[in-house]
């Protein structure tokens, strides 16, 4: 069965470095995710990308974000400078055509642990 | 704004047993609601979806059971087996078709 691929799964970085997680969604699917889990807490939605372009984002997602589709195949998050309480999982996820925002495939994850 | 979120944050039963599992909402313009199951050290799974023009639907030994009259949403395992133990989310998406909004989770134990 297809699967969304993340790595690294673990990542440790010093506060104020920046970071890229990455990301292969399944092949087929056009909408993209990212949401984050802070330990013990809720999954929380930080943006959607389709077409080339963010469709949706949260307030989260704020200007030390940015997500990329540098190719056909993957999909990248950057924290331009992480802070304490970037620390979290953070999932990447992807939908078919026609399903935007609808039975999300979700990653394993990477676990960012900022130091 | 929209908030999911779940009456029991752990829940034990024993292997064979039926588990429900709750979730209200309270945004009223919700119209799809999803239960994902997550599993230590892994991505939330998809178990089942619903719209809002159902109140019911049933899956491989799962059913979803929606009451929009007091905005509630079920999830039902029948038989529940030790593979069922994780943590089970229930989100939600609004007719402005936005993100899913996610519950803050309930654990689900199964006692052999």
């Amino acid at each position: 069965e297809p699967e969304v691929t993340q790595t690294p799964s673990h990542q440790v970085t010093q506060m104020g470095q920046e970071v890229i997680l990455r990301c292969v969604p399944i092949s087929n699917h056009l909408y993209f995710y990212w949401y984050r889990q802070i330990l013990g807490q809720k999954v929380e939605f930080l943006v959607s990308f389709y077409n080339n372009e963010i469709s949706e984002k949260s307030e989260i997602f704020d200007d030390q974000f940015s997500v990329e589709r540098p190719d056909g195949s993957n999909f990248t998050l950057k924290i331009r400078s992480t802070k304490l309480e970037d620390s979290a999982m953070y999932f990447c996820a992807s939908t078919k055509p026609g399903q935007r925002n609808e039975k999300l495939f979700f990653g394993s994850g990477t676990q960012l642990s900022v130091l | 704004g929209e908030s999911v979120g779940l009456h029991l944050p752990t829940l034990s039963v024993q292997e064979g047993d039926n588990s429900i599992i709750n979730c209200a909402y309270s945004n009223s313009a919700s119209d799809y609601f999803i239960w994902y199951k997550q599993e230590s050290g892994k991505g939330p799974q998809f178990i089942i979806d619903i719209r809002s023009n159902m109140d019911k639907r049933q899956g491989q030994r799962v059913t979803v059971l929606l009451n929009k009259t007091v905005k509630h949403l079920s999830l039902q395992i029948a038989a529940t087996q030790p593979g069922d133990s994780a943590v089970y989310f229930c989100a939600s998406m609004d007719t402005g078709r936005r993100a899913l909004t996610f519950g803050s989770g309930t654990r689900l134990q199964v006692q052999p």
